[in-house]
């Protein structure tokens, strides 16, 4: 399995762009970089994936270096209900055990 | 409606009961998951339904057993428990086995006495 590695935790101002990074330098051709979160009390919640291209959606971007062995996560302007434990995974791609490992996360404490 | 709901919420259970929890999603998904989270730690898969039948089995003992009567639904029996069982039981699920993106429940707080 590809293993990520994450800084253990980050702070960011609220209002301030949130530049999570992970490292993935296993990672194979076919193997896809999700992102997840999980804020406390609560079950974790889908963010974003991609597998070469960087990637946008409401919540987040996706940077992935060229060479596919590390990624950024940015949330643009962290709010407080962005205080969370973030989760950088990459998804095994070996027909039927195609299945999620989740690391130990980066947790991010947004402050006032 | 893209919720999975758990039940119950918190469930303090003796080493000699037997229990169950129960997940339920209604987005037509045809995967259903259970993973245990221990405190501080990250979620870890225990088993993984795709239309109704079990595709995977994280080793996990059989004082566990899943259960997937429909399509919607996705039960975990409990008995014998050890007291390292306690934990936060998480379930989620996806369109496919093999899609992107899972959606979790909220889970349920085991503790075993």
């Amino acid at each position: 399995d590809a293993k990520t590695t994450q800084p253990p935790s980050m702070d960011c101002a609220e209002g301030r762009a949130a530049n999570l990074p992970c490292n993935h330098s296993t990672i194979s051709g076919n193997e896809y970089v999700y992102w997840y979160r999980q804020i406390h009390s609560q079950g974790p919640q889908y963010i974003i994936h991609g597998l070469k291209n960087n990637e946008t959606n409401e919540m987040a971007s996706l940077i992935i270096t060229e060479d596919r062995k590390s990624s950024t996560l940015i949330l643009p302007h962290a709010t407080l209900r962005d205080t969370a434990v973030y989760y950088c995974i990459v998804r095994v791609d070996i027909p039927g055990r195609r299945a999620l490992t989740f690391g130990s996360g980066t947790r991010l404490q947004v402050q006032p | 409606d893209t919720e999975v709901t758990q039940t119950p919420k918190h469930l303090v259970m003796g080493m000699t009961n037997k229990k169950s929890l129960k997940c339920e999603q209604h987005m037509g998904h045809r995967a259903m998951y259970w993973y245990k989270q221990k405190a501080k730690k990250p979620p870890e898969l225990m088993f993984v339904y795709s239309y109704e039948k079990l595709s995977i089995n994280e080793s996990v003992p059989s004082r566990f057993s899943p259960e997937c009567p429909n399509s919607s639904l996705l039960n975990l029996h409990l008995h014998a428990l050890q007291p390292e069982d306690s934990a936060l039981y998480l379930c989620a699920s996806s369109q496919e086995a093999d899609y992107y993106e899972q959606y979790f429940g909220p889970g349920t707080r085991l503790t075993v006495t």
